[in-house]
């Protein structure tokens, strides 16, 4: 159990365009869903933390009109890279809390972005 | 300074040895602490965690936490080559509101050589 995807798992996109990653929570309900980043031989770095219906909270330095987070769902949450542009080219990861196991996230296996 | 220090090695052993990895922090409101193991190009999987001080075992793996010293460790016993990864302490304060957030630290990649 516990088990969280991601898709797709690796996008390559021209300067400009928009991307959209999808997180899911397959066998479990997710109260909160957390985006991070993670550059190479880096921490994972928090962008954002987001709850079921209503809209996220971001960190620090991190622009949420760029970086567009949906919760629609117990079991599914979104991130959109509007305009990206070639710094956005990172490894982005979404975790899921379970609503029944608060003490505990669980990842998703990563999506690898790359903006030419 | 960081809220959590990890030191990233790389660190290598032979396949058997007992390997420690460590973290310490400085944020006293820490009360949950975890060990994340990632292999390369993949999401965290998380091994362990603990609320406050002391140990905890599953397998081959042990999880310590000092409290009073900031200090947390990670054992593996017997280790084996599908270990090496890298390995990524992470901690948060008490539930509720924005202390279910994690701060991680740098990880540290480890090699178990056969």
């Amino acid at each position: 159990g516990a088990v969280v995807s991601q898709h797709p798992s690796r996008v390559i996109c021209k300067s400009g365009t928009s991307v959209k990653i999808e997180c899911r929570s397959l066998d479990f309900q997710a109260t909160t869903m957390f985006w991070y980043r993670q550059f190479p031989k880096q921490s994972l770095m928090l962008m954002a933390t987001s709850n079921e219906g209503s809209k996220a909270t971001y960190e620090q330095g991190v622009e949420k009109d760029k970086f567009l987070i949906n919760h629609a769902s117990l079991t599914l949450s979104t991130l959109t890279v509007t305009s990206a542009h070639p710094e956005d080219s990172s490894f982005y990861i979404c975790s899921a809390r379970p609503q029944d196991r608060v003490n505990e996230q669980f990842f998703g296996p990563g999506t690898r972005l790359t903006v030419l | 300074q960081k809220e959590v220090e990890q030191d990233p090695g790389p660190l290598s052993v032979p396949e058997g040895a007992i390997v420690s990895l460590n973290c310490t922090y400085s944020n006293s409101a820490f009360q949950y602490f975890m060990w994340y193991r990632q292999y390369s190009r993949k999401g965290p999987e998380l091994l362990m965690y603990t609320y406050s001080s002391g140990n905890k075992e599953d397998g081959r793996f042990t999880a310590q936490v000092d409290k009073s010293s900031k200090y947390i460790s990670l054992f593996i016993r017997d280790s084996q080559p599908s270990d090496s990864a890298t390995y990524l302490c992470a901690m948060r304060g008490r539930s509720g509101g924005s202390n279910y957030k994690l701060t991680f630290g740098k990880g540290t990649l480890l090699t178990v050589n056969p």
